[in-house]
């Protein structure tokens, strides 16, 4: 069961360079998630889609691009890598049906491993 | 602006007692709340939810309770575990279109053997 993937684990980046951070899930999920986690804090969404060629900007957006050409895949880009953007960042997922009136679990959203980005 | 926060920001039990994590939100009309449990290094866990129609439903060894009047939520641990000790998180949502969530700020639960 592989869920949500994340790639790289780490990465280390110099001001200015730029780079993308992969997510995969294969759980058929309509809706994924970016988001990030600054130390000793709550995650704060990027950005979200919920659904193939739909992206929106989340609660802190600046400075990150997404896309979403496949139902699996959620791909987040950093242009200009400042400082500021040294964080955990997490993909997630979930899919429909929070409207019914049954709680289930299967409703929830799903989080990857984390990515661990440095920008020196 | 809307906000989820929590009350403590660490919690330290005993083994085998009750742990009790505690979360106020501030949006009235948040309608889906979820505790998550984040080990160090790890992406955030389900435990458990719970819908603004429910006031309290059980898991194995957690029970989530929601007082809509207070705009409370906690989170109830029997018989607390060493594997317990991880950042606790209350998220709700703020638009159910979206389906994206609001996370607080967390609380450590530090098990003392």
């Amino acid at each position: 069961n592989a869920g949500v993937t994340q790639t790289p684990k780490f990465r280390i980046l110099k001001i200015g360079q730029s780079m993308t951070l992969q997510c995969t899930q294969d759980m058929n999920h309509n809706y994924m998630y970016w988001y990030r986690q600054d130390p000793g804090m709550g995650l704060k969404l990027i950005y979200y889609s919920v659904g193939a060629g739909i992206t929106d900007k989340g609660e802190v957006p600046n400075g990150y691009n997404v896309s979403r050409s496949t139902t699996e895949d959620f791909p987040l880009r950093l242009e200009l890598a400042a400082p500021s953007q040294t964080s955990v960042y997490f993909c997630a997922s979930s899919s429909l049906g929070w409207t019914g009136t049954t709680v289930s679990s299967g409703n929830t959203i799903y989080f990857g491993e984390g990515s661990w980005l440095t920008v020196v | 602006g809307e906000s989820v926060g929590l009350h403590l920001p660490t919690l330290s039990v005993q083994e085998g007692d009750n742990s009790i994590i505690n979360c106020a939100y501030s949006n009235s009309a948040s309608d889906y709340f979820i505790w998550y449990k984040q080990e160090s290094g790890k992406g955030p866990q389900f435990i458990i939810d719970i819908r603004s129609n429910m006031d309290k439903r059980q898991g194995q060894r957690v029970t989530v309770l929601l007082n809509k009047t207070v705009k409370h939520l906690s989170l109830q641990i029997a018989a607390t575990q060493p594997g317990d000790s991880a950042v606790y998180f209350c998220a709700e949502t703020v638009d159910t279109g979206r389906r994206a969530l609001t996370f607080g700020s967390g609380t450590r639960l530090q098990v003392q053997p």
